[in-house]
């Protein structure tokens, strides 16, 4: 089974600074998808960014950007330029590729920006 | 509609209650999962449906829970006899299925048992 793991239960950023929020995996699958989603207390589970495994590149999605480790199982987002609104909780997820598959979360973190 | 719909938004039930939880997914989306939140942990899957089939019950914690989705469209949630564990974020997601990997997540449910 594949497990998500957010060690860092909270970050605090200084507005227009950057931060960077860690996520490692475990997984004996080579195709598989990886998300961050942000979970704001409207509770609503927002996709932030996605990266495909077998792409190399690392994906970038405006101010957000991941740090993919495909043989390290770590996948790491960058907020640049962090803004008031990016305080949230933050969500890694794992997803085999396939119709049915489920995403596997980490237990998140707990994101505050500092005016 | 144009996103996920989830109702009641907020329900407090006594110990012992029924409670029915719904979800109007995007229309067209074949794929619909239903996932459990507990407070300060990430979401754990509970169930999956393709159009009005449940493919996968594995995450339903106990015999409590049931869950349908009779005409492939909205789905319930269905909680018999409420205990203090069950107190939870409930989140309804959809896909358009066949392999599509972004999901659309609603609002969820927040369910207080007192």
């Amino acid at each position: 089974a594949q497990t998500v793991t957010q060690s860092q239960p909270e970050m605090s950023v200084q507005e227009a600074e950057t931060v960077t929020l860690s996520c490692t995996y475990d997984t004996s699958e080579s195709d598989y998808y990886l998300f961050w989603y942000k979970q704001p207390p409207s509770r609503q589970m927002i996709l932030v960014i996605r990266q495909e495994a077998y792409k190399q590149q690392n994906a970038t999605e405006n101010r957000f950007s991941v740090n993919f480790q495909k043989a390290a199982k770590s996948f790491s987002l960058k907020i640049s330029d962090s803004q008031l609104g990016d305080a949230a909780m933050y969500f890694c997820a794992y997803r085999s590729p396939g119709a049915n598959s489920k995403l596997t979360f980490g237990k998140g973190i707990t994101l505050s920006v500092r005016p | 509609g144009a996103g996920v719909s989830q109702s009641p938004r907020y329900k407090v039930a006594k110990r012992g209650q029924d409670v029915a939880l719904r979800c109007d997914p995007i229309s067209g989306h074949v794929s619909l999962f239903w996932y459990q939140q507990a407070l300060g942990q990430g979401p754990e899957f509970l169930t999956y449906f393709q159009n009005e089939a449940q493919l996968d019950k594995s995450g339903l914690p106990s015999d409590r829970f049931f869950a349908e989705r009779p005409e492939g469209s909205v789905s319930t949630l269905k909680i018999q006899r409420t205990q203090q564990e069950d107190s939870a974020v409930y989140l309804c997601a959809s896909s358009l299925g066949q392999g599509w990997p972004g999901y659309t997540f609603g609002s969820g449910t927040r369910l207080t048992v007192v």
